[in-house]
C-alpha cells in the first residue's frame, strides 16, 4: 500500500528560528494536507494543497505540492512557543469533490521551540 | 457552525466488551471518516462514509465496523475488545461535492483504553 515518509521525526528549535518539513510518498496524490496536533486532541488542519507545483500560505506557515505529485514540504517562519506540537502530513486521492477521501497520514515531525 | 464532536471523549473498557462511538459532521458534509491513531503505528485509515453506504475500508479486523445514519451522524463499533484496541479513534468530516475541495476536518477523539 502507499506509505508516506515523513522527515525529520523531531526538531528542536530556537524561538524566532524557521522550520522546515517535508513528506514524500511512494505514489502519487491529488491533495496534500497539513495538519497539528497537540497532546490529547485531534489534528487541524494548517494548509491543503490541490494542485502540483502549488505553493500556498497560511500566516508564517508555507507549504508545497511537489510536482511529481509524490512530495510536499511545509515551512514555519519565525517560529514561536505555540507552534509546539506533532505535524502531520497526509495525502489524500479524492479530487473535486470526487474519489476517495482516505487519507495516508506521515509519521509526523515532533516540534520543541525553545524560547 | 459547529466543528466536528466526537462522543464521549474517554472510556474505559474490559477485554471481551464491546463499545460504540459516535460522530456527529460539520453540518452540511456527508463524509464520514475513521481513523485510529498508537503511538506505534500513528494514524490508520479505518473506514469512511458517504449516505449511509461504506465506500472504503482499511486493513482492520472484521470486530470493528461502522455506520452512518441519514442525518449523516455515524458511529463505529468494536466487538471483542483487545488489549491492542487501546488508541485514540478520529472522525473526520469533509463535505464532498463535484468541484469542491476535499479537506477533512477532524474531532477532538475519543480516547479508548481497554483494560
Amino acid at each position: 500500500g502507499q506509505q508516506l515518509n515523513q522527515s525529520p521525526q523531531s526538531m528542536f528549535i530556537q524561538e524566532g528560528e524557521d522550520v522546515s518539513m517535508n513528506c514524500t510518498s511512494s505514489s502519487i496524490f491529488n491533495t496534500w494536507l497539513w495538519y497539528k496536533q497537540d497532546p490529547g486532541e485531534g489534528p487541524v488542519l494548517l494548509i491543503a494543497l490541490y494542485k502540483a507545483g502549488e505553493l500556498t500560505s497560511n500566516g508564517r506557515l508555507t507549504a508545497q505540492f511537489g510536482i511529481t505529485r509524490k512530495d510536499s514540504f511545509l515551512n514555519i517562519s519565525a517560529s514561536i512557543p505555540s507552534d509546539v506540537g506533532i505535524y502531520f502530513c497526509a495525502g489524500q486521492l479524492a479530487y473535486s469533490g470526487a474519489g476517495s477521501y482516505q487519507l495516508t497520514f506521515g509519521k509526523g515531525t515532533k516540534l520543541s521551540v525553545i524560547p | 457552525k459547529a466543528g466536528v464532536t466526537q462522543t464521549p471523549r474517554y472510556l474505559i473498557k474490559t477485554r471481551g466488551q464491546q463499545v460504540t462511538l459516535s460522530c456527529s459532521p460539520i453540518s452540511g458534509h456527508r463524509s464520514v471518516s475513521w481513523y485510529q491513531q498508537t503511538p506505534g503505528q500513528g494514524l490508520q485509515f479505518l473506514f469512511e462514509y458517504f449516505s449511509e453506504t461504506q465506500r472504503n475500508k482499511g486493513n482492520f479486523p472484521g470486530r470493528f465496523s461502522g455506520r452512518q445514519f441519514s442525518n449523516s451522524r455515524s458511529e463505529m463499533n468494536v466487538s471483542t475488545l483487545e488489549l491492542g484496541d487501546s488508541a485514540l479513534y478520529l472522525c473526520a468530516s469533509s463535505f464532498q461535492r463535484q468541484g469542491s475541495n476535499t479537506e477533512a476536518f477532524f474531532g477532538q477523539g475519543t480516547r479508548l483504553t481497554v483494560v
